[in-house]
């Protein structure tokens, strides 16, 4: 178990550029979970990944939000034309399904600030 | 809506007495439970969670948390707070029917020395 890792751990970016981020879940979970966490509050969920399927999206992802993970393994989220408000942590996480409880792994985050 | 409310942003303790860090939650049906810790440069780390049965758990580094199903309350202890309890608590609950956590804003705790 090496753990969830997220690259890059930190990210500063002009505001209209486009930001890519990389999550790599522990290899035997077939659930992948992206959340967004500003300062002073939880974690808000953005979208979740069984396998290779999106499965829900919250209404928090606008357009310039995609996410896939297409060999349902690692997962990339891609911000386009970046704004201020996009300034935040993003977490990602995996589960394995019917594990009892399904508690999620987290990684360390990459904090992204829009200048 | 589905909600989690901690409603103190920061307890303060004295290394050596009895922490309570509050959760309520506002979600149909019967929830599962959760309890997350965050400390500085790092992800949350899960500290214990209710399914269901005693409404008493165990979880990592001694703590323990209390469900309150006519409270929908789900409150984290420890009976002996230690300066390195010092963190970010976060509370998380999973409704029924839902693959995604809704996380409380979490409670900053203070042990002093």
């Amino acid at each position: 178990d090496t753990g969830v890792s997220q690259d890059p751990r930190h990210k500063i970016t002009k505001r209209g550029q486009n930001v890519t981020f990389r999550c790599d879940p522990i290899s035997e979970h077939n659930r992948l979970y992206w959340y967004r966490q500003t300062l002073g509050q939880g974690p808000e969920f953005l979208t979740y990944f069984q396998n290779e399927a999106q499965l829900e999206k919250s209404r928090l992802l606008s357009d310039r939000f995609s996410a896939e993970r297409p060999k349902g393994s690692f997962s990339t989220l891609e911000i386009q034309r970046t704004e201020q408000g996009d300034s935040a942590m993003y977490l990602c996480a995996s589960s394995r399904t019917g594990v009892n409880g399904e508690k999620l792994f987290f990684g360390s985050g990459t904090q992204l600030s829009v200048l | 809506a589905q909600s989690v409310a901690q409603p103190e942003d920061q307890v303060n303790v004295a290394e050596g007495n009895p922490l309570t860090v509050k959760c309520t939650y506002s979600v149909s049906g019967n929830p599962y439970l959760f309890w997350y810790v965050q400390y500085p440069n790092r992800g949350l780390q899960f500290l214990l969670k209710y399914i269901t049965g005693d409404n008493l758990v165990k979880g990592s580094y001694g703590f323990e948390a209390e469900f309150n199903k006519s409270q929908t309350s789900f409150h984290l202890k420890k009976p002996s707070a230690l300066v390195s309890d010092s963190a970010l608590y976060f509370c998380a609950v999973r409704p029924p029917g839902y693959n995604k956590l809704i996380f409380g804003a979490g409670t900053r705790l203070a042990v002093h020395p």
